[in-house]
């Protein structure tokens, strides 16, 4: 079965330091992969994503994600957090030859930052 | 442009009880999503709408039955409400003209059923 994997459910980090948020796929072929934010009480807010091309892919608020083919991991990155970050972040994943283009999502990490 | 929008924001119904969840979008695309969101478990697909004119059931579809009124519009209905549709319910919209369309999303509905 097709899955997606976020193997923490919650991160911590102090501000200003890198942050990671890991993800990882089970998914036949080359799939589309997205990271997705959501802060209390909102919808999902699109990051970025990666289709084909450069493992690695920068995003909106200075978010970058790394793909990694022999691992199926899309790692979400940010090289100095910020207290406003604090969020709910979902990888989500697309599979090839999906019709009606749904999407898998993990079941999120919560990220903390403390200032 | 408001994008996704999502009516209600909060609604409490009895067991039993029947109601339709409304969701728009104003930016000309074809596909519309309805998910629900439980803690720990992330977003799984309940039903989908590739293109005006179709819907298809997603991962959970049972208790629920969707209609695609028009370009614009994809409502969800509850006819029996149970406690385990407690939850809170997003829309998300995409173009659908492309195989790595960015999903957008409403701003979700949370929904306790007692």
């Amino acid at each position: 079965a097709q899955s997606v994997a976020q193997p923490e459910d919650q991160v911590n980090v102090a501000e200003g330091n890198p942050l990671t948020v890991k993800c990882t796929y089970s998914v036949s072929g080359n799939p589309y992969l997205f990271w997705y934010v959501q802060y209390p009480n909102r919808g999902l807010k699109f990051l970025l994503k990666y289709i084909t091309g450069d493992n690695l892919v920068k995003g909106s608020y200075g978010f970058e994600a790394e793909f990694n083919k022999s691992q199926t991991s899309f790692h979400l990155k940010k090289p100095s957090a910020l207290v406003s970050d604090s969020a709910l972040y979902f990888c989500a994943v697309r599979p090839p030859y999906n019709q009606g283009g749904k999407l898998i999502f993990g079941q999120g990490t919560e990220l903390s930052v403390k200032p | 442009n408001a994008g996704v929008t999502q009516t209600p924001k909060f609604q409490v119904l009895k067991t039993g009880q029947s109601m339709t969840l409304q969701c728009a979008q104003d930016m000309n695309h074809n596909s519309m999503y309805w998910y629900r969101q439980d803690p720990g478990m992330g977003l799984r697909l309940i039903y989908y709408s590739a293109s005006e004119g179709t819907t298809d059931k997603g991962e959970v579809p049972n208790g629920y039955n969707v209609s695609r009124l028009n370009k614009r519009e994809f409502s969800l209905r509850l006819e029996s409400a149970a406690p385990s549709q407690t939850s809170v319910y997003f829309c998300a919209s995409t173009s659908g003209t492309g195989d790595a369309d960015t999903q957008y999303f409403g701003p979700g509905t949370r929904l306790t059923v007692l």
